[in-house]
C-alpha cells in the first residue's frame, strides 16, 4: 500500500519555467518535509510543515516556495528553475517522533 | 546544528558474510534519534533501523543491528548474512521529534556473489 505518494516521478521542465512538484500521504501524519537530492549526495532539507506551520531551512533559495492545503498534501513550487536545481526531489512524512517515511522522488530535469 | 559524518564512500562484501558500516555524529540536542536508511538505485528510502539516544540498548532488526557509542559519538551499523539485496546506498542519519533529518554522505555498499 502506497503511503506516500509523489507525482509526477520524472519531471522535465524549462530552465526559468516554473514548476510545482507533489506529494500525498495516506499516513495523516502531521509533518511534512522536501529534501533535495542532487546525484551521488546526501538529501538536504529544503522545509518542512508541522501541520500548518512552515518551517524553512535557512539556506533554502527564495525561488522554493511550498503549500500545504490540508493534511494529506503538499506541494514544491520552483519558480524560476536553473539548472542547478536538476536533482531528486524528495518528500518525506512524520508523526512528529521516530522516523520519516520517505516517498519515491520526483526527478526533476532542467533544459 | 548536526553534523553526520559516515568516512567510508563505499565498502565491499562477499555475499554472506558481515560487514559494518561507520558514522559518526555530532549534536547539540539532548534528545535525538539516530537511522540508518537504504536508498536501493532508483528507488525509495526506506528505515533500515532506528536508535533512540537515551537507551543504553542497541537496536537490532533481523541481520541489521548497531553499535551505539554515546560518549563517542558513534553509530555503526552491521549487516549480518549479507544478501544481494542489501545492495544499496547507505545512509546515517540523525534528528529528533518534527526536525528535518541530517544525513551523512553516504556509503555505497556492493555485495560480491
Amino acid at each position: 500500500d502506497a503511503m506516500v505518494i509523489q507525482n509526477p516521478r520524472y519531471q522535465v521542465t524549462q530552465f526559468g519555467k516554473p514548476v510545482t512538484l507533489s506529494c500525498s500521504q495516506t499516513l495523516n501524519h502531521n509533518v511534512m518535509y522536501w529534501y533535495q537530492q542532487k546525484s551521488s549526495q546526501a538529501p538536504k532539507l529544503l522545509f518542512h510543515y508541522y501541520d500548518k506551520d512552515f518551517n524553512n531551512e535557512a539556506d533554502t533559495p527564495d525561488n522554493f516556495q511550498s503549500r500545504r492545503p490540508n493534511t494529506s498534501f503538499c506541494f514544491l513550487d520552483i519558480r524560476s528553475p536553473g539548472l542547478g536545481d536538476a536533482a531528486m526531489y524528495l518528500c518525506a512524512t512524520s508523526s512528529g517522533y521516530y522516523e520519516q517515511y520517505f516517498g519515491p522522488g520526483t526527478r526533476l530535469t532542467v533544459t | 546544528a548536526q553534523t553526520v559524518t559516515q568516512s567510508q564512500p563505499e565498502m565491499s562484501v562477499q555475499e554472506a558474510e558481515t560487514v559494518t558500516l561507520s558514522c559518526t555524529y555530532d549534536t547539540s540536542e539532548s534528545d535525538y534519534y539516530l537511522f540508518w536508511y537504504k536508498q536501493p538505485p532508483s528507488r525509495q528510502m526506506i528505515l533500515v533501523i532506528r536508535q533512540e539516544a537515551y537507551k543504553q540498548q542497541n537496536a537490532t532488526e533481523n541481520r541489521f543491528s548497531v553499535n551505539f557509542q554515546k560518549a563517542a559519538k558513534s553509530f555503526s551499523l552491521k549487516i549480518s548474512d549479507s544478501q544481494l539485496g542489501d545492495a544499496a546506498m547507505y545512509f546515517c542519519a540523525s534528528g529528533g521529534g518534527a526536525d528535518g533529518l541530517t544525513f551523512g554522505k553516504g556509503t555505497h555498499l556492493i555485495i560480491q556473489p
